[in-house]
């Protein structure tokens, strides 16, 4: 069974442009959430969506902002990048939400903005 | 969201020895969860607790759910090289995780 897979895995912005990560989740699975992790702010949740629809946003500013496709793919986009926006973005899956607690991470794409 | 202390933030052990963690909240949990990141990988779940005083073994893990419910520990025993990593305590609430500040384990040959 294909785990979560999350592209580009590496890529290098400069400051003012916009990025979009893609997340394709564990088959069947309908939800699709993002995280930030940084060294200095550790893990944080950035948005969850299940069937299309946005259930929860994190405190991040509008810049930020996703989707979820009828397939259940997910992308993100950060626009008018910013140097504190370097991390690495985590998506996780899982079949109807984190109710268990249980999430299926990808690798992840690491964001390093210039 | 309701801020997680872990402690301690890393470890220096050496191959055999058994390590102890733990994470304290100022709130009430009625889930507390344990993860680890391995260099390069997304979290993977390793324990999942749901009841006060909860017990619960994995391997050689063992994590328990704080009486009061606003803390929990995870050990583990005889550590070998593949234990390397960060462990990231958590509780679920709102369709979301919230973690910890995780502790960074490593192994001295």
């Amino acid at each position: 069974k294909a785990g979560v897979t999350q592209t580009p895995r590496y890529l290098i912005k400069t400051r003012g442009q916009q990025v979009t990560l893609s997340c394709s989740p564990i088959s069947g699975h309908r939800s699709v959430s993002w995280y930030q992790q940084t060294p200095g702010q550790g893990l944080q949740f950035l948005f969850e969506y299940f069937s299309e629809t946005q259930r929860n946003k994190g405190n991040f500013p509008g810049r930020f902002s996703g989707r979820q496709f009828s397939n259940s793919r997910s992308e993100m986009n950060v626009s008018t990048l910013e140097l504190g926006d370097s991390a690495l973005y985590l998506c996780a899956s899982s079949l109807q939400g984190a109710d268990t607690g249980e999430l299926f991470f990808g690798e992840g794409s690491r964001l390093t903005v210039l | 969201g309701q801020q997680l202390n872990q402690s301690p933030q890393s470890m220096f052990i050496q191959e055999g020895e058994d390590v102890s963690m733990n994470c304290t909240s100022s709130s009430i949990f009625n889930t507390w969860l344990w993860y680890k990141q391995d260099p390069g990988e997304g979290p993977v779940l390793l324990i999942a607790l749901y009841k006060a005083g909860e017990l619960t073994s994995n391997g050689r893990l063992t994590a328990q759910f704080g009486i009061t419910r606003k803390d929990s520990f995870l050990n583990i025993s005889a550590s070998i090289p593949s234990d390397v990593g960060i462990y990231f305590c958590g509780y679920f609430g709102n369709e979301k995780l919230t973690f910890g500040t995780g502790t960074r384990l490593t192994i001295i040959p």
